[in-house]
């Protein structure tokens, strides 16, 4: 069992769907939780970023970590066609006096007009 | 701010074939890495750099891959000779010494092994 998984999809949702991506672990020693989105063809870049359990909004996109249940989540409000990417979820644990996270496999999200 | 560059951005070789990539990473940046990602994967770290010190290389196939960070800046990732299994996207992420995985990534350097 990986430490991070995640449904690869594909997700797809007409255009202003409201778009819900989890992912479960198995670490309890994650700390950090972060999404990063991922264009086709492009390195991925950071979208959300938390610290222990709790939501963060930011703008249309919330993130919730639930860590008694090792599950976290990524809501998309009002889904555009220009979200149509991959998401991926990584969580840290401190390593050394570093951070380095563990990436979950994706899930690809198609959104239609 | 600049971003990360890689280069090459796409690569194709026959196998048993050497193969170098290359990573300018974000000044200031003192911590760099190295990741894998194949088709429909998350990226999988191969190995990172504190400045001039491979910190983290337990991942890195050392029969074939090598690293090197001169400098503290630029960083190349070899490998030699390719086998079939190596083809995947190779990515060069950086960040500030201390954060806790906030890394910005290249483009990556799509790599074929015919």
């Amino acid at each position: 069992q990986k430490e991070v998984e995640q449904d690869p999809g594909p997700l797809s949702v007409p255009e202003g769907a409201i778009v819900s991506l989890n992912c479960t672990y198995s670490n309890s020693a994650f700390q950090y939780f972060m999404w990063y989105r991922q264009y086709s063809r492009k390195g991925p870049e950071l979208l959300m970023y938390t610290y222990s359990s709790g939501n963060k909004e930011d703008g249309r996109f919330t993130a919730q970590v639930d860590k008694s249940s090792k599950y976290i989540s990524l809501f998309i409000r009002d889904s555009q066609p220009s979200d149509s990417a991959t998401y991926l979820c990584a969580m840290s644990s401190p390593s050394g006096g570093s951070y380095i996270p563990t990436f979950g496999r994706g899930t690809s999200l198609i959104v239609h007009p | 701010e600049a971003g990360v560059v890689q280069s090459p951005r796409y690569k194709i070789i026959e196998k048993k074939q050497p193969v170098a990539f290359w990573c300018n990473p974000i000044s200031g940046h003192n911590t760099l890495y190295w990741y894998r990602q194949n088709l429909g994967q998350g990226p999988e770290l191969l190995i990172r750099y504190e400045n001039e010190e491979a910190v983290d290389d337990s991942q890195l196939p050392k029969d074939r891959f090598s690293a090197e960070r001169l400098k503290g800046v630029d960083s190349t990732l070899k490998i030699q000779p390719a086998e079939l299994g190596d083809s995947a996207v190779y990515l060069c992420a950086s960040s500030r010494t201390g954060v806790t995985g906030e890394l910005f990534f290249g483009e990556g350097s799509r790599l074929t092994v015919l």
